[in-house]
């Protein structure tokens, strides 16, 4: 596909439950950025791959969240043991390079009961 | 404080009108990106830019680097410009995140 893919579109997940977030970036893009949005607030870093750098993960809530970028292309978002308050949009936008234009996925609603 | 704020927070005009929405951020940064997400929708980036003006059809958005200011105009509005607008700055120096303020609602009546 020509844009940012993510799946799943909608998750609903017990509390206590693990949960994987994939997002598959424009091709060729090297930069890929992960954001949430909780309900009526903005949108908040989470990480960020750059190529083969090590991640700037300074924008992960706790140490319950986790990603990784295989390969330079796909990647995977992990909650651990979720809680009520990881229910959110998770958007993740990839760019050709760190300062380009943004190109964002469509999101993964996240509801935990 | 937060390190980028919008002006204003919400905002309706007529169709037709001018519309100015704006951005301020408190230290140097080496870009300024302009977001638009339509209600229950995705969010598609408008504008990147760093300095001077930019312009693509109805839009145009300004940054003074000196002021840490940008604007955001749109010209000759239209019910479909309702959305919100998000301003986004990204710091100098080895970072590449992005600090997002928290964003303006327009709506534009018919």
């Amino acid at each position: 596909g020509a844009g940012v893919s993510q799946s799943p579109s909608n998750k609903v997940t017990e509390k206590g439950k693990d949960v994987e977030l994939r997002c598959d970036p424009i091709s060729g893009h090297t930069a890929l950025y992960w954001y949430r949005q909780s309900l009526g607030q903005g949108l908040e870093f989470l990480i960020y791959f750059q190529g083969n750098s090590a991640p700037d993960k300074s924008g992960l809530p706790s140490d319950r969240f986790s990603a990784e970028r295989t390969g330079g292309s796909v990647s995977t978002l992990t909650i651990q043991r979720t809680q009520q308050e990881d229910s959110a949009v998770y958007l993740c936008a990839s760019s050709l390079f760190g300062n380009s234009p943004l190109h964002f996925g469509n999101g993964t609603r996240l509801t935990v009961t | 404080k937060n390190e980028v704020e919008q002006s204003p927070q919400n905002l309706t005009a007529q169709e037709g009108e001018f519309i100015t929405i704006n951005c301020s951020y408190s230290v140097g940064i080496s870009a300024l990106h302009w977001l638009q997400q339509h209600p229950g929708g995705g969010i598609v980036s408008l504008f990147m830019l760093s300095s001077g003006k930019k312009k693509h059809g109805r839009l145009i958005a300004t940054i003074n680097i000196q002021e840490k200011h940008s604007s955001l105009h749109i010209t000759a509005s239209h019910p479909r410009d309702s959305a919100v607008y998000i301003c986004a700055v990204r710091y100098g120096g080895a970072t590449n995140k992005l600090i997002f303020g928290t964003g303006t609602l327009l709506a534009v009546q018919p």
